[in-house]
């Protein structure tokens, strides 16, 4: 079952913010979150795991809502390096420790 | 450390064929994941394998298969291609399994079918 982003495409002008939202309709186990730039391979940037353990780059913010099945990435004060397709990647109770991607958002950044 | 790597970058085959790519892990990493990706449906999980055993499997038909050896690598099948079997596909290895820990992405392999 595939996690659902939102939104499904984002502009922002340098030093903006965005929040990238994922949900889920199971109950997850954890919560990954990657990168992709156009022409490259998807970047690992977190994992947020039932329980609240975080595992990531220091500069990425995520949240975790176990209760609502929810996960949410925080890009502040957005760098044009920032441009790229964001997924979410959710595991679920029942998928058997299985990665599902979400179908990602977009997110451009204008200088 | 080397990075994920993948064999061959682009590859292209015509309808009834069949085709091997090949991943090699980064050193120490256990799983191996494989995704197919396409413009219109994003990363879609063909299947993990772990010390040697396959441990999930996505949707799809029994013509993709895939193994993994005895020094992680990997590789993924496709029997007699489909035109929709054309995408990029990507693997991605970690130390355990893919649920629980980072993935490191390998360049892909662009596979055409004519």
């Amino acid at each position: 079952q595939q996690p659902v982003q939102s939104p499904q495409a984002v502009i922002l002008r340098e030093g903006e913010d965005a929040v990238i939202n994922c949900s889920s309709s199971k109950a997850l186990y954890s919560v990954h979150w990657y990168r992709q730039k156009h022409g490259e391979a998807p970047v690992f940037l977190m994992i947020l795991l039932k329980g609240g353990e975080q595992k990531g780059h220091e500069k990425i913010s995520a949240s975790f809502n176990e209760k609502k099945q929810q996960s949410s990435l925080y890009l502040t004060a957005s760098q044009l390096s920032y441009s790229g397709t964001y997924f979410c990647g959710t595991e679920t109770g029942d998928s058997s420790y299985k990665l599902i991607f979400g179908s990602g958002t977009r997110l451009l950044v204008r200088p | 450390k080397a990075g994920v790597t993948q064999t061959p970058r682009y590859l292209i085959k015509t309808r009834g064929q069949q085709v091997t790519l090949s991943c090699s892990p980064i050193s120490g990493h256990r799983s191996v994941s494989w995704y197919q990706q396409t413009p219109g449906q994003g990363l879609q999980f063909l299947f993990e394998y772990f010390s040697e055993t396959q441990r999930n499997k996505g949707n799809f038909p029994g013509r993709f298969s895939g193994r993994q050896f005895s020094n992680s690598r990997s590789e993924m099948n496709v029997s007699t291609l489909e035109l929709g079997d054309s995408a990029l596909y990507l693997c991605a290895s970690s130390l355990g399994l893919a649920g629980g820990n980072a993935q490191f992405f390998g360049p892909g392999t662009r596979l055409t079918v004519l």
